[in-house]
């Protein structure tokens, strides 16, 4: 059984602090990682890609792979309250299927 | 910025009936997907469609089940015989075509809440 854990929290981080997400995955096969935010309520929204080993930065967003240790991160800098979501990691597993995990849901405190 | 459509919003149907989920996926995009996930829980994949076929589906994805492509824009997803446990948000995606398919990022509809009684 192919599993995608994520702590579901909630975490909750000061405003302008940073948030750090985390994700390890099951599959050694998977090549290819995604982070997802979701209010509550509404469809995944998809933030940040990454399919190699290290960092990958899209402005406030640093994605972080490892995949020798089967983890993915996600790091969110100067976090604001409307970062406050559920944040989810997906992992494209060896058939192409996007395997999810349960989700961290964040706060961001004011 | 072009989006994924999914209607109704919300579907209310009594058990044992039919329900038709309808989407249009990104103009561009040649790979399409259904996911559901039931309140409170993980996103599940159901089914990933590409050249107008199946290409891969999950265990959920079972007779009770079926996705077509009627015309050149909507994708839609049947379920015959609702079940309770079919309540959940059913969500479509699609994915530009890829040279490398396990690069593709999907887009997600707003979703369509299904409630069985």
């Amino acid at each position: 059984q192919k599993e995608v854990e994520q702590n579901s929290g909630p975490l909750s981080v000061p405003e302008g602090a940073i948030a750090s997400l985390n994700c390890t995955y099951s599959d050694r096969g998977s090549q290819s990682f995604f982070w997802y935010r979701q209010y509550s309520g509404k469809s995944p929204e998809l933030i940040m890609s990454i399919y190699s080993n290290g960092d990958k930065e899209d402005g406030r967003f640093t994605a972080q792979l490892n995949k020798a240790s089967q983890y993915v991160s996600l790091l969110i800098r100067d976090s604001q309250p409307s970062d406050s979501a559920t944040y989810l990691c997906a992992v494209m597993d060896s058939n192409y299927q996007l395997i999810w995990g349960a989700g961290t849901k964040l706060i961001i405190k004011p | 910025e072009p989006e994924v459509t999914q209607t109704p919003s919300h579907q209310v149907t009594q058990m044992g009936q039919e329900v038709i989920l309808r989407c249009v996926p990104i103009s561009n995009h040649l790979y399409f997907y259904w996911y559901r996930q039931i309140l409170g829980q993980k996103v599940e994949f159901l089914v990933s469609f590409y050249n107008n076929e199946i290409s891969e589906k999950s265990e959920i994805f079972d007779d009770q089940f079926s996705v077509e492509r009627p015309d050149g824009s909507n994708f839609t997803l049947k379920i015959r015989s609702t079940k309770l446990e079919d309540s959940a948000m059913y969500f479509c995606a699609s994915s530009e075509a890829s040279a490398d398919i396990s690069k593709s990022e999907a887009f997600f509809g707003q979703g369509t809440r299904l409630t069985v009684v």
